[in-house]
């Protein structure tokens, strides 16, 4: 167990639908990292937020958005869903900028 | 040059065997970085690597800082069923972390 959550494990929606994956990061950890991973694409950055202020931007879609709250859980929001974003949504935190990042057991979204 | 290149993409090996895979780019990273992946869960971080030629174990795993910076080995010795997952290398660049695609390590029965 790595100490960081994710809610919901599974979550199954249509397309054009909006939908909001949490994350708690591990206690302490001030950064939070978010990644898609699909089939062919592997593990693929999308954003991290340190300290509630956005760090770095990866390949976010525009219909993507996230927020750190001050309790320093997370949300990531998908909007206008399409088929193509069915995936593996990974949530991870790190005690600061550092490297070395903790994984939380994923949401996987499935759109139909 | 951004990407992170693994091989093999796959490997098929008796229990017991020990297991080579490696990570490479066309530049320079200055930290080197292995997760394993078990199927539904989310990347474990197995040994991190701050030095070129730095070698690193945990347990049966042992992890290679390439001189060049430019790859990164790991090796696991006497493989158990246990060690099949996906296994990725990972590094700095940019003010994120990128990930390769991973070497799937299936154990045959």
């Amino acid at each position: 167990d790595s100490g960081v959550t994710q809610t919901p494990k599974h979550l199954i929606t249509a397309t054009g639908q909006r939908v909001t994956l949490r994350c708690s990061p591990r206690s302490g950890d001030l950064s939070v990292y978010w990644y898609q991973q699909s089939l062919d694409q592997g593990l693929q950055f999308l954003i991290q937020y340190y300290n509630g202020e956005e760090r770095a931007k990866g390949n976010i879609l525009e219909r993507f958005s996230a927020q750190q709250f001050p309790d320093l859980h997370s949300e990531l929001n998908l909007s206008s869903l399409e088929l193509g974003d069915s995936a593996l949504y990974f949530c991870a935190s790190s005690v600061e900028d550092d490297n070395e990042q903790f994984f939380g057991p994923g949401t996987r979204l499935t759109v139909l | 040059g951004q990407q992170l290149n693994q091989s093999p993409q796959s490997m098929f090996i008796q229990e017991g065997e020990d297991v080579s895979m490696n990570c490479t780019s066309s530049s320079i990273f200055n930290t080197w970085l292995w997760y394993k992946q078990d199927p539904g869960e989310g990347p474990v971080l197995l040994i991190a690597l701050y030095k070129a030629g730095e070698l690193t174990s945990n347990g049966r795993l042992t992890a290679q800082f390439g001189i060049t910076r430019k790859d990164s080995f790991l090796n696991i010795s006497a493989s158990i069923p246990s060690d099949v997952g996906i296994y990725f290398c990972a590094g700095p660049r940019d003010d994120k972390i990128i990930f390769g695609k991973g070497t799937r390590l299936h154990i045959l029965p």
